[in-house]
């Protein structure tokens, strides 16, 4: 199986501030990377897709890079209905893997 | 309008079984493929099984031989059906659409709950 590593698994941030992301995952997979944001008691929703690309809606605010094994999502100004969890998935390979998932706090 | 509803969720003992049931407008789910994703406070997020537009079946390790995905054209209408529930298994379950092979989750259900516990 493809072992995704999310870091950090939590941080706490200023509105404003500069948020990066990252995910590793433990063998190739191209691009097929996404990332999603979940907030308590809803189910994930999809922000990013094939890495870099913004789904429909998504604020550009909201940035992806990265292929092959190495990947981030960058928030350029992080606002309040920013703070949430945020996960990567890969769909490169059978079984999808997700990452342990980032807690975005407020500080 | 794309809506996925699930329904099914329980609490059952372990060793019981438990149909879950995913009711989709604004699409069609013969056409698609279709996933049940699982949360536990735990493991996080977990896909559990997937059925292709084709017919074709996939199944998490930890669920195979136990759970069997399937759907219901007429009904457009996917189900999980969960045999041999252990403790392990509770968790929020989502039913999800993958547009194409290897696209993401672009439309989630709400979730439901299955309780697995004596």
């Amino acid at each position: 199986d493809i072992q995704m590593t999310q870091s950090p698994s939590s941080l706490s941030a200023f509105v404003g501030d500069r948020v990066t992301i990252t995910c590793r995952a433990s063998e190739t997979i191209n691009t097929y990377l996404h990332w999603y944001q979940q907030k308590p008691g809803k189910a994930p929703k999809l922000l990013i897709y094939a890495a870099s690309n913004l789904q429909s809606g998504v604020p550009s605010r909201f940035s992806g890079t990265g292929s092959e094994t190495d990947f981030t999502l960058t928030i350029s100004s992080l606002q309040p209905e920013d703070f949430a969890t945020y996960y990567c998935q890969q769909s490169h390979a059978i079984p999808r893997t997700f990452g342990g998932g980032t807690k975005v706090e407020i500080k | 309008e794309v809506q996925l509803v699930e329904s099914g969720g329980n609490l059952v003992q372990p060793g019981g079984s438990l149909r879950l049931a995913c009711a989709v407008s604004g699409f069609s789910v013969s056409r698609t493929y279709m996933s049940w994703v699982r949360q536990t406070p735990g493991k996080g997020l977990e896909w559990v099984s997937t059925i292709y537009s084709g017919g074709n079946t996939y199944y998490a390790d930890s669920v195979k031989g136990r759970f069997t995905i399937s759907r219901d054209n007429s009904k457009n209408t996917l189900f999980l059906q969960m045999n041999s529930l252990t403790v392990e298994d509770t968790a929020l379950y989502y039913c999800a659409r993958e547009p194409t092979y290897s696209s993401p989750w672009d439309y989630w259900g709400q979730g439901v709950l299955v309780t697995v516990s004596s």
